[in-house]
């Protein structure tokens, strides 16, 4: 099973927008709306930021937004702030085989 | 608050059995619905699933590590375990536990070097 692909990487200036997106096949991104994102800054654990394609966890700001249209999902940060300089990696449910695949990861830059 | 700790060996030797413990504190890992889960991810790489558990016992693992993986759970300690035999260097990585579904809570990883 190959990992999603994602950019290598994005930038923006603070207070734009920046959209990262997170290619698979209809037996994962496709096939499931079983999409989530994960922040992960140099050093430290993942942290989850969307899941089930749109859904934020309590404490997550509504800077951040998941879309997803057939294979392709999507993460988009509005407003960028410098501390969302990070990583970020999309994960999809693959069904009960595969279970779950995660994407290249993409590393947000704010100039 | 749920918390993930793991804890282990952070030297193995190639050809013997990584072993790892994740503890499980501010909750019962036998409460609700959860699955939970291994991720590892090598040096500058992204992250791949290894496996999970229910607290039934069920377990699923990622199909090209299904051969070397074991997960265990014990509730009367509120942890889990994975054990991967036959490490090579390739093996080498950062692990995490993390709850699922959605891998909301993870820990704060435990590095893992395979080297004679």
């Amino acid at each position: 099973q190959s990992a999603l692909t994602q950019p290598r990487s994005v930038s923006g200036s603070p207070g734009q927008s920046v959209t990262i997106s997170c290619t698979g096949t209809s037996s994962d991104v496709g096939g499931y709306n079983y999409v989530s994102w994960y922040q992960q800054h140099p050093g430290k654990a993942p942290k989850l930021m969307i899941y089930d394609v749109s859904k934020r966890p309590s404490g997550v700001p509504d800077r951040f937004s998941g879309s997803k249209s057939g294979n392709t999902a999507s993460l988009t940060i509005s407003g960028l702030q410098a501390e969302d300089e990070a990583d970020y990696y999309c994960c999809s449910y693959a069904g009960s085989y595969i279970f779950y695949v995660f994407g290249t990861g993409t590393k947000v830059t704010v100039l | 608050q749920v918390q993930l700790q793991e804890s282990g060996p952070g030297l193995v030797k190639p050809s013997q059995t990584l072993s790892l413990t994740c503890t499980v504190s501010g909750g019962s890992i036998s409460s609700g619905s959860y699955y939970w889960s291994w991720i590892r991810q090598p040096a500058g790489k992204g992250l791949e699933w290894i496996g999970r558990i229910y607290t039934s016992g069920s377990t699923n693992y990622n199909p090209s590590l299904k051969s070397r993986v074991t997960i265990s759970v014990d509730t009367s300690k509120n942890q889990f375990s994975l054990k991967l035999s036959s490490v090579t260097a390739a093996d080498t990585a950062v692990y995490y536990c993390a709850r699922e579904p959605d891998m909301d809570v993870w820990g704060k990883g435990t590095t893992v070097t395979v080297s004679s």
